[in-house]
């Protein structure tokens, strides 16, 4: 199991620009989810989507969409890039939403360290 | 909506001493989870709390679910260099939507 994969490791964009950050994961997760971290700020849920098909909201949202066509894949796009998008994203999945009293972790990917000038 | 605080942001300990680092949650939860992120890493799961009161350890570390489940504490004794790092506090709940909510972590150092 390669567990949580994540692509690129690395980014710098200019302001506007837009792309794709990638994730998978090979464990037959229904839950996977994106967080952004920021210093001091822990982490942040972007999006979140609970199987193929369907994804909703997080805490912060905006400037970012989702989609899910596969259990395995769960890609973040940056629509237009702007510097408040400087950050580390993380990718996670877990067989069931982990907020719950019957959750199993969360598995993260690597992260994907992103800067827009 | 749902917060969740730790305190204190930064740890520093001497090797060899006990610490601990605390959760504190605006709302009741159902769960809460630990994770531990090493530096330039990203967040590993250490455990899972889900009753009231509960008590669970893992080697050195020892974790709680306070009674009211709406706090939550870490407790590493005889810290080594092998634990520094960040730790997380996450909380779930139905009412969040049985998402986790992540406090801002403990930055852990160890001076040896």
């Amino acid at each position: 199991n390669a567990g949580v994969t994540q692509t690129p490791k690395f980014q710098v964009l200019k302001t506007g620009q837009s792309m794709t950050l990638q994730c998978a994961q090979d464990m037959n997760h229904e839950y996977m989810s994106w967080y952004r971290q920021d210093p001091g700020m822990g982490l942040r849920l972007i999006h979140y989507s609970v199987g193929a098909g369907i994804t909703d909201q997080g805490e912060v949202p905006n400037g970012y969409n989702v989609s899910r066509s596969t259990t395995e894949d769960f890609p973040l796009r940056l629509l237009s890039a702007a510097p408040s998008q400087t950050s580390v994203y993380f990718c996670a999945s877990s067989y069931r939403a982990p907020g719950q009293i019957d959750s199993y972790e969360q598995y993260f990917g690597p992260g994907t360290r992103l800067t827009v000038t | 909506g749902q917060q969740v605080m730790q305190i204190p942001q930064y740890q520093h300990v001497q090797e060899g001493e006990d610490f601990t680092t605390y959760c504190n949650s605006s709302t009741t939860l159902s769960n809460i989870q630990w994770y531990k992120q090493r530096p330039g890493g990203h967040p590993v799961f250490l455990i899972q709390l889900v009753k009231s009161g509960e008590v669970k350890k893992q080697k050195r570390l020892t974790f709680q679910f306070g009674e009211a489940k709406k706090n939550s504490s870490l407790h590493i004794t005889a810290t080594q260099t092998t634990d520094v790092g960040t730790y997380f506090c996450a909380g779930g709940s139905k009412a969040a939507g049985n998402k986790l909510t992540f406090g801002g972590g403990t930055r852990v150092l160890v001076k040896p």
